[in-house]
C-alpha cells in the first residue's frame, strides 16, 4: 500500500497570506495525485486532480505541483473559507489511500 | 446530485445496504467509489466499481464483508455491508469519477454498537 504523508501536520495563517502544503509518497505515483478540501461535516471537495489539475469552479488561487513521490499545494491568498482539512490522495496503485491531513488553521 | 441513504444504527455481525442515487444525470458511463470517514481517523477510500460494473475493487478491512453494485435502471450504486464490526462505524460516503472525483454524495452514517 502507497502510504503518502502530509507536512505541515497543522498550518496557523492569517488570511491574505500563502499557504504551502507538501505531500510525500512511499513510492512514485507518477503524476495520479489529487487534492481535496474538506469541512466539519462536509463531503471532501476536489480541488486539484492529477497532480494539477483543476476541478470545475475551483478558484485559480489553488494550485497543484510536482511529480513521482513529491507533491505541492498552493493556497496563494487564503480567503477565510480556505481554513479548513486539506488531504492528498493517490490513485497510482489500489488501494488508493489518502494522506493523514494537513489543517490550516486562522492565526 | 447523489443523494445517499440506508446508513443507521446496526449492532456488530449485522448488515446494511447503502444506496446512492444520482438525480439530473445518468450514472450510466462513470466510474462509482466508495470512501468513508472516521473523524480524527481522516479518509478510506473502501470501494470502486467501472462504468460496466464488471471491475470491482476493495479495500483488505472490507473485503469479503462488503459488496458494491450498480443498477442502471434504477440510476444508482450500492453498497452491501454484513458482519459489521464497531470499526466499520463511519460517515460512507459515494462518490461519481475515476480520474477526476468531483461529485459526491452528502454522507451516511452508519453507527455498528450494540
Amino acid at each position: 500500500e502507497i502510504v503518502l504523508t502530509q507536512s505541515p501536520a497543522t498550518l496557523s495563517l492569517s488570511p491574505g497570506e500563502s499557504a504551502t502544503l507538501s505531500c510525500r509518497a512511499s513510492q512514485s505515483v507518477y503524476s495520479y495525485l489529487a487534492w481535496y478540501q474538506q469541512k466539519p461535516g462536509q463531503a471532501p471537495r476536489l480541488l486539484v486532480y492529477h497532480t494539477s489539475s483543476r476541478a470545475p469552479d475551483i478558484p485559480a488561487r489553488f494550485s497543484g505541483s510536482g511529480s513521482g513521490t513529491d507533491f505541492t499545494l498552493t493556497i496563494s491568498s487564503l480567503e477565510p473559507e480556505d481554513f479548513a482539512i486539506y488531504y492528498c490522495q493517490q490513485r497510482a496503485n489500489w488501494p488508493w489511500t489518502f494522506g493523514q491531513g494537513t489543517t490550516v488553521d486562522m492565526k | 446530485r447523489l443523494e445517499q441513504s440506508g446508513g443507521g444504527l446496526v449492532q456488530p455481525g449485522g448488515s446494511l445496504r447503502l444506496s446512492c442515487e444520482a438525480s439530473g444525470f445518468s450514472l450510466r458511463g462513470f466510474e462509482m467509489n466508495w470512501v468513508r470517514h472516521i473523524p480524527g481517523k481522516g479518509l478510506k477510500w473502501i470501494s470502486y466499481i467501472d462504468s460496466t460494473g464488471l471491475t470491482k475493487y476493495y479495500e483488505d478491512s472490507v473485503k469479503g464483508r462488503f459488496t458494491v453494485s450498480r443498477d442502471g435502471a434504477k440510476n444508482s450504486v450500492y453498497l452491501q455491508m454484513t458482519s459489521l464490526r464497531a470499526d466499520d462505524t463511519a460517515v460512507y460516503y459515494c462518490a461519481r469519477g475515476g480520474l477526476e472525483v468531483a461529485l459526491w454524495g452528502q454522507g451516511d452514517l452508519v453507527t455498528v454498537s450494540s
